[in-house]
C-alpha cells in the first residue's frame, strides 16, 4: 500500500521569512495530494492540493510543487505571519473509487515575531 | 457547503462501557464516510471506509468487533467504541464525500477520554 513520509517533524522560521516542507510517497498510481493544515484540538483544513497532471500550484502565499517521477512533492509558505503556526499534513491517494487518504507524519511549524 | 458534522465533540467513559459517535454530512449525500484515529502529536491513521448500506471496510490491525461502524443512510454514519479502554482514548475524526468529489470533508472530530 502507499507510504507518505513526511520532513521536517518540526520547522522553525521567522516571521516573514519562507517555510518548506516535502514529502515524498510510495505509490505511483496515487495522483491526488492534498496538503492540510491542523490547529490544535481542530479538524484538518484543506489549504491547498495538486493532483498529478500538474508541477505546480499557487494560491496567494501558498505553493505545492509535484515531481511525479522522483515520488516527492512540497509545501511552500511565503512571507510567514504568526498565524502560520501550526501542525500541517500531507497525504497522498488514487482519485479512483472511495479516495483513501494516506497522510504524512505531520510538521510543526513555528513562526516566531 | 460540504459542511460535516460530529457528535459528541468530546466525551469521558469509564473503562468497560461503549461509546458511540455520529458523524453527519449536513449539505450533501455522503456515499462514503471514513474514520480516522488521532494519538496525540500524531498523523491521522484510517480505521475504516464505509459506504452507505454496505459493511465497513477496516484497516489492517483494526479490530472489527471493538469498532463497530455503521453507516445506515446517506447523511451519517456512526462508529462504536465497544468495551473501551484507556488505551482507547483519542481524537477520532470522520470525514465524508460524495462519488466524482474532489475531495474529501473533516469533521470537527470527537475527544474520547476512557477512564
Amino acid at each position: 500500500g502507499e507510504n507518505v513520509e513526511q520532513h521536517p517533524s518540526t520547522l522553525s522560521v521567522q516571521e516573514g521569512d519562507s517555510a518548506v516542507i516535502k514529502c515524498t510517497y510510495s505509490d505511483s498510481a496515487s495522483n491526488y495530494f492534498p496538503w492540510y493544515k491542523q490547529e490544535l484540538g481542530k479538524r484538518p483544513q484543506l489549504i491547498i492540493d495538486i493532483r498529478s497532471n500538474v508541477g505546480e500550484k499557487k494560491d496567494q502565499r501558498i505553493a505545492v510543487t509535484l515531481n511525479k517521477t522522483a515520488k516527492h512533492f512540497s509545501l511552500h509558505i511565503t512571507e510567514t505571519q504568526p498565524e502560520d503556526s501550526a501542525v500541517y499534513f500531507c497525504a497522498a491517494s488514487l482519485l479512483q473509487g472511495a479516495q483513501k487518504l494516506v497522510f504524512g507524519q505531520g510538521t510543526r511549524l513555528t513562526i516566531n515575531p | 457547503g460540504a459542511v460535516v458534522s460530529q457528535h459528541p465533540s468530546r466525551v469521558i467513559c469509564k473503562s468497560g462501557t461503549s461509546v458511540k459517535i455520529e458523524c453527519r454530512s449536513l449539505d450533501f449525500q455522503a456515499t462514503t464516510m471514513f474514520w480516522y484515529r488521532q494519538f496525540p502529536k500524531q498523523s491521522l491513521m484510517l480505521m475504516a471506509t464505509s459506504n452507505e448500506g454496505s459493511k465497513a471496510t477496516y484497516e489492517q490491525g483494526v479490530e472489527k468487533d471493538k469498532f463497530l461502524i455503521n453507516h445506515a443512510s446517506l447523511t451519517l454514519s456512526t462508529l462504536t467504541v465497544t468495551s473501551a479502554h484507556p488505551e482507547d482514548s483519542s481524537f477520532y475524526i470522520c470525514s465524508a464525500e460524495w462519488t466524482g468529489a474532489d475531495t474529501q470533508y473533516f469533521g470537527p472530530g470527537t475527544r474520547l477520554t476512557v477512564l
